[in-house]
C-alpha cells in the first residue's frame, strides 16, 4: 500500500542545533505540507510544495525551511532549534478525490531542551 | 484571524447517544469542508467532507450539516461508540489550492459506556 512515513518518531535535541524531519510518501503525488500540532493551536501550516523545486510559506514559517529535490521526500529543516518549537509535526500529502483531503502521517515529536 | 473555529474543546456523552460536533468558519469563499478524527500517537485521519454547494452528507453513522447562511457546520455521529472517542479536527479550503486546508483547533469527544 502506498503510504506516508515520518522518521524519527520522537527527537530531542538542544536549543541552537540543526534538526531535520523527514517524509516519505510513496504516492508520487505533487504536493505535501508541514503542519504543526500544539495544544490550543490545533494544526498550523509551515511549509508546502507542490512539485520539485517548489516551496512554499504556511502561516508558521518563521525558523523553519524545506526543500523539494524529489516527488517522494519533503524534508523539514530548523536551521537554529528555539524551545518555541517543541512540538508534534505532521507531514501530509492530499488523496485524490472531490474534496481532496490530506493523508497524514503518524507525526515525529520533537522535544528541544 | 483565525477562519475555521472550533470553540468547544470537549465533549462528553454516553454511549449510543447522539454526539454533535460544531465548527464555524469565518470565509465564505471555501468550497470544501472536511472532518478529521485523531487518535493519541497517531495522524489525523480524513473522516467526511462536504461541498459548498451541499447542506447534508451522510456516511454511516457520521453526518456532515453545512449552513451557509449562518457560516457554520456540524458533525453528527450516531450512535457514538466508545472507539469514537478522539479529537476531531474540522477544516476547510478553496477548490483552487490543491489540499492546503485550514483546521480548527479541535474538540476532544469522550463516549462513556
Amino acid at each position: 500500500d502506498a503510504e506516508i512515513t515520518q522518521s524519527p518518531r520522537h527527537k530531542i535535541t538542544e536549543t541552537g542545533r540543526q534538526v531535520t524531519l523527514a517524509c516519505h510518501q510513496t504516492w508520487n503525488h505533487n504536493n505535501m505540507f508541514w503542519y504543526r500540532q500544539d495544544l490550543g493551536h490545533g494544526l498550523r501550516l509551515i511549509h508546502y510544495s507542490y512539485g520539485v523545486q517548489d516551496t512554499n510559506k504556511g502561516e508558521v514559517s518563521d525558523g523553519y525551511s524545506v526543500s523539494r529535490s524529489n516527488t517522494e521526500d519533503l524534508p523539514l529543516t530548523l536551521e537554529s532549534a528555539a524551545s518555541s518549537q517543541t512540538s508534534v509535526y505532521f507531514c501530509a500529502s492530499p488523496s485524490p478525490g472531490e474534496s481532496q483531503p490530506q493523508h497524514f502521517g503518524d507525526g515525529t515529536r520533537l522535544s528541544i531542551l | 484571524d483565525q477562519q475555521v473555529k472550533q470553540n468547544s474543546p470537549s465533549l462528553s456523552v454516553q454511549e449510543g447517544r447522539i454526539s454533535i460536533l460544531n465548527c464555524d468558519y469565518t470565509n465564505s469563499m471555501f468550497d470544501y469542508f472536511l472532518w478529521y478524527k485523531k487518535y493519541p500517537a497517531e495522524g489525523p485521519t480524513f473522516l467526511i467532507s462536504i461541498s459548498s454547494i451541499k447542506d447534508k452528507n451522510e456516511d454511516g453513522r457520521f453526518t456532515v450539516f453545512l449552513n451557509k447562511s449562518a457560516k457554520h457546520l456540524s458533525l453528527h455521529i450516531v450512535p457514538s461508540q466508545p472507539g469514537d472517542s478522539a479529537v476531531y479536527f474540522c477544516a476547510a479550503r478553496y477548490n483552487t489550492n490543491a489540499g492546503k486546508s485550514t483546521f480548527g483547533d479541535g474538540t476532544t469527544l469522550t463516549v462513556k459506556p
